[in-house]
């Protein structure tokens, strides 16, 4: 599985914009860039996606670099309720066999959001 | 309605009981999955059906056994309990293809003693 590297930890002030980075240096082609987030004691969130180019939706923005090496998922003003921890995941759509793009979650970055 | 709703959402239970946790998705969803959250908080994938076919089947204990009786539900069944079972486990599901996201159930937080 393709690898990301996100930071342990960020912290932000309520109503301010956060960019959470996500490093994909080995990314393949046919790899999307998944981000969710995992709110405490609540099953992992679907937040958005993107293959090549930035992406928008109502909870946020997705920024892909042009070599699409890293991707940056911007939140556009945090509130007390974006605290959570947020994966960067990539999903290979060439995948078969035993692997059928499977996510396959890091350790992800949590995000503190301070009042 | 939940989309993807597990029951149930607690389980206490001992040592070398049998367990099930059920699954239904009410999204129209042909593919369904199961992850175990350990207390490290890893998110680690163990089974996937996709229309009542095993497609994943990540190395996991075979006291783990997934049944999909149709394509809105997948149930875990869990031989022989042991300690390190103790976790919270996940159901998902989502559309066929690539360009879609998983939908998460709330989770099954199972303790074995």
């Amino acid at each position: 599985d393709a690898k990301t590297t996100q930071p342990n930890s960020m912290e932000s002030n309520e109503e301010e914009p956060v960019h959470l980075p996500c490093n994909h240096s080995t990314i393949s082609g046919t790899d999307y860039i998944h981000w969710y987030r995992q709110l405490p004691s609540q099953g992992p969130e679907y937040v958005i996606h993107g293959l090549t180019s930035n992406v928008n939706n109502r909870m946020a923005s997705l920024a892909i670099a042009e070599d699409r090496k890293s991707s940056t998922l911007i939140l556009h003003r945090a509130t007390l309720r974006d605290a959570a921890v947020y994966y960067c995941i990539l999903r290979d759509a060439n995948a078969g066999g035993t692997s059928y793009g499977k996510l396959t979650f890091g350790q992800g970055t949590i995000l503190t959001v301070h009042p | 309605d939940t989309a993807v709703s597990q029951t149930p959402k607690y389980l206490v239970t001992q040592m070398g009981n049998d367990k099930s946790i059920k699954c239904e998705q009410n999204l129209g969803h042909d593919t369904m999955y199961w992850y175990k959250q350990d207390s490290k908080k890893f998110l680690k994938i163990m089974f996937s059906y996709n229309n009542k076919e095993l497609i994943i089947n990540e190395t996991v204990p075979n006291r783990f056994s997934p049944k999909s009786p149709d394509k809105a539900h997948l149930n875990l069944h869990i031989n022989s309990l042991e300690l390190g079972d103790s976790a919270v486990y996940f159901c998902a599901s989502s559309r066929d293809g690539f360009n879609y996201g998983y939908t998460f159930g709330s989770g099954t937080r199972l303790t074995v003693v």
